[in-house]
């Protein structure tokens, strides 16, 4: 069974829009975490934002907010106030387990942000 | 540079051919993990090491497949009779497990592999 579900292949949005990039996962664990990456066209992985799954606030870096939804399964990537830079890939991903090594990530979402 | 790096960052190679990729991480990282990505997909997991010990390998590792970290620092992953299903981005990632942190993992550029 899929673990990360991105729904969204690929989708545009203008500059200094919202963006908000779906993520659904599925686990049996009590205890996950949950990362979101960014992946330029010069392949790098760029980690974004961690949320463990017993973090009761929603994770915040910088433009880059988590909308964890631990009922539903979901753990949106917002990013506020886009900007031409954001154009990349992003990758849903999930660490199962406490310290688990592991990460399994999404087939992931193209953004372009568009000037 | 106190980044992950990868060598090299391209390798064209024909089906039947020997390849090896290195991986030198993070001086102080004493993990090291390896993945591959193929093209329109996420990174799936291969291996991990935790010092020069290997203690995963996902079944997506054939017997083609070898990776080695012999004193704990820069990893090798050689495929042997490479085959054009191999033909994907390697990218190899390291970390420093603490109590405190959530082990983040710190990937590198990658190794673009070709087989013709």
């Amino acid at each position: 069974a899929q673990k990360i579900t991105q729904t969204q292949p690929g989708m545009f949005v203008q500059e200094k829009e919202a963006v908000t990039l779906d993520c659904t996962y599925d686990t049996s664990d009590q205890s996950y975490g949950l990362f979101w990456y960014k992946q330029p066209s010069s392949g790098e992985m760029i980690f974004l934002i961690y949320q463990g799954s017993y973090d009761e606030q929603n994770a915040t870096e910088g433009r880059y907010s988590l909308n964890f939804q631990k009922a539903r399964k979901s753990a949106n990537l917002v990013i506020s106030a886009s900007q031409l830079g954001d154009s990349a890939m992003y990758f849903c991903a999930m660490r199962e387990g406490p310290r688990d090594d592991k990460i399994i990530f999404g087939k992931g979402t193209r953004l372009h942000i568009l000037p | 540079d106190t980044g992950v790096s990868q060598n090299p960052r391209h390798k064209i190679t024909k089906r039947g051919q020997n390849v090896t990729f290195r991986c030198d991480p993070i001086s102080e990282h004493n993990r090291l993990y390896w993945y591959r990505q193929t093209l329109g997909q996420g990174p799936e997991f291969l291996t991990y090491f935790q010092n020069e010990a290997q203690l995963e390998k996902s079944r997506l590792l054939s017997d083609r497949f070898s990776a080695e970290r012999p004193k704990g620092s820069f990893s090798t992953l050689e495929i042997q009779r490479t085959e054009q299903g191999d033909s994907a981005m390697y990218l190899c990632a390291s970390s420093f497990p603490d109590a405190g942190t959530f082990n983040e993992q710190f990937f590198g550029p990658g190794t673009r592999l070709t087989v013709l």
